[in-house]
């Protein structure tokens, strides 16, 4: 079955240290997102891609890092700059605005 | 820029009763509107989602939701809840110039017995 797989789905790293999370999609999309999750302020958009070689900065991209070398393949890495990274992080993928997003179960990465 | 804003953000129900969430939209033209729905610890579930046409729009799971244009509204209803309809609902807004949708805060369902 075509989805979208985020791996690992629990993530612990000690302040200072880079981290990198996976995201895969066999759906054949174009477009790629990385959203990141805290309690009660919704979904954020840190970065997306919309075709391979290509991404734009969301309204979060401080602290990020993203690549998309293949058009399956979207990882998101964390940076020691990032202030304050414990959060879930959600990818997502599309083919265009007309059906919307289909996302992943997500990475809930805690910093200790 | 659109944005999205769900003025509710945590309703109880009891189980059997019907529910509405609300969803207001600020966007110049005619917006693309999605509802999701997050069971905790899980990715979102797309529930419907409008672009023209008939205002009223039917979704997974019972789930309906009427688009307002006057309003600048596209509230989620379901006449009848299940305690399986507990989790949280998301109202986003897109446009046709670019692939980005925007969320909002989200709304927390609790079903009681």
């Amino acid at each position: 079955d075509g989805g979208i797989t985020q791996s690992p789905k629990y993530l612990f790293r000690k302040e200072g240290q880079n981290v990198t999370l996976s995201c895969e999609q066999n759906l054949n999309h174009d477009a790629m997102y990385w959203y990141r999750q805290d309690p009660g302020q919704g979904l954020r958009l840190i970065y997306y891609s919309q075709i391979v070689n290509d991404f734009q900065k969301g309204d979060i991209a401080e602290g990020y890092s993203v690549s998309r070398e293949k058009k399956e393949s979207f990882p998101l890495t964390v940076t020691s700059a990032q202030k304050n990274p414990t959060a879930f992080y959600l990818c997502a993928s599309s083919a265009s605005i007309y059906g919307g997003y289909t996302f992943g179960s997500g990475t809930r990465l805690t910093v200790v | 820029a659109q944005s999205v804003t769900q003025p509710d953000i945590h309703i109880t129900v009891s189980e059997g009763a019907s529910l509405e969430l609300r969803c207001n939209y600020s966007y110049g033209a005619t917006p693309y509107l999605f509802w999701y729905v997050q069971s905790p610890g899980q990715g979102l579930q797309l529930l419907l989602k409008y672009f023209s046409g008939d205002t009223l729009v039917q979704g997974i799971k019972g789930f309906e939701a009427e688009f307002k244009r006057s309003q600048s509204s596209f509230n989620l209803r379901k006449p009848s809840v299940h305690w399986s309809d507990a989790a949280e609902y998301f109202c986003a807004v897109g446009t046709i110039n670019d692939y980005k949708l925007s969320f909002g805060a989200g709304t927390t369902v609790t079903v009681r017995a």
